[in-house]
């Protein structure tokens, strides 16, 4: 399971703390994208990125930031003004051409 | 606007029974659609595209246009099927994905 790499694996914050998610992948793929999976909800696109410096929003990007300063890394910052932190985060990316989306291991982020 | 329906959050089969997954969609244009799996404690992964029209670990899906359906199916299910499978579209963005609510398969010994 290399190429694409989350931490850490579990994440602890309290109410009214931003906190940062690592997303980082050596497989040369330009688009990179983040997930939030809830029980009963599926993945949800919370942003994409389809080049190095450029990102658009995607459903529920409220209360989330996020950068792309360089081609391998893409974090996500869940702010203070995310209501429902808690949930299962997933990083994903995407060569150019291609179809399949490659997703890593994921972060939980628990919010109290 | 582009929607994935994954009507079931839960399938139980026995083993041996045959499976279908069901996964309708809404999309104005012509999507791709694309069935990804998670087993336990793995990573989330491709199974299989519509464009592919092949069969992966015995699981097909035929696009149906007409009922803009995509739906899983498998004659002879084995426990190792057992996992979250999710239904995912791609539109005119490339490299945008849309993804259903998942269903887990259960497949009893």
């Amino acid at each position: 399971d290399g190429g694409i790499t989350q931490s850490p694996k579990y994440l602890f914050r309290k109410e009214g703390q931003n906190v940062t998610l690592s997303c980082e992948q050596n497989l040369n793929h330009d688009a990179m994208y983040w997930y939030r999976q809830d029980p009963g909800q599926g993945l949800r696109l919370i942003y994409y990125s389809q080049i190095v410096n450029d990102f658009q929003k995607g459903d529920i990007a409220e209360g989330y930031s996020v950068s792309r300063e360089k081609k391998e890394s893409f974090p996500l910052t869940v702010t203070s003004a995310q209501k429902n932190p808690t949930a299962f985060y997933l990083c994903a990316s995407k060569g150019t051409g291609s179809y399949e989306q490659y997703f890593g291991p994921g972060t939980r982020l628990t919010v109290t | 606007a582009q929607r994935v329906t994954q009507p079931e959050k839960l399938l139980s089969v026995f083993k041996g029974a045959p499976v279908e997954l069901k996964c309708n969609y809404s999309y104005s244009g012509s999507p791709e659609l694309f069935w990804y799996v998670q087993y336990s404690r793995q990573r989330l992964q491709l199974l299989l595209r519509h464009i592919s029209r092949e069969s992966i670990k015995g699981f097909t899906a035929d696009l149906n246009k007409g009922e803009t359906s995509f739906h899983l199916k498998k004659p002879f299910a084995q426990e190792e099927d057992s996992a979250m499978y999710y239904c995912a579209l791609r539109g005119d963005n490339f490299n945008k994905f849309y993804f259903g609510s998942g269903t887990k398969l259960n497949v009893k010994p």
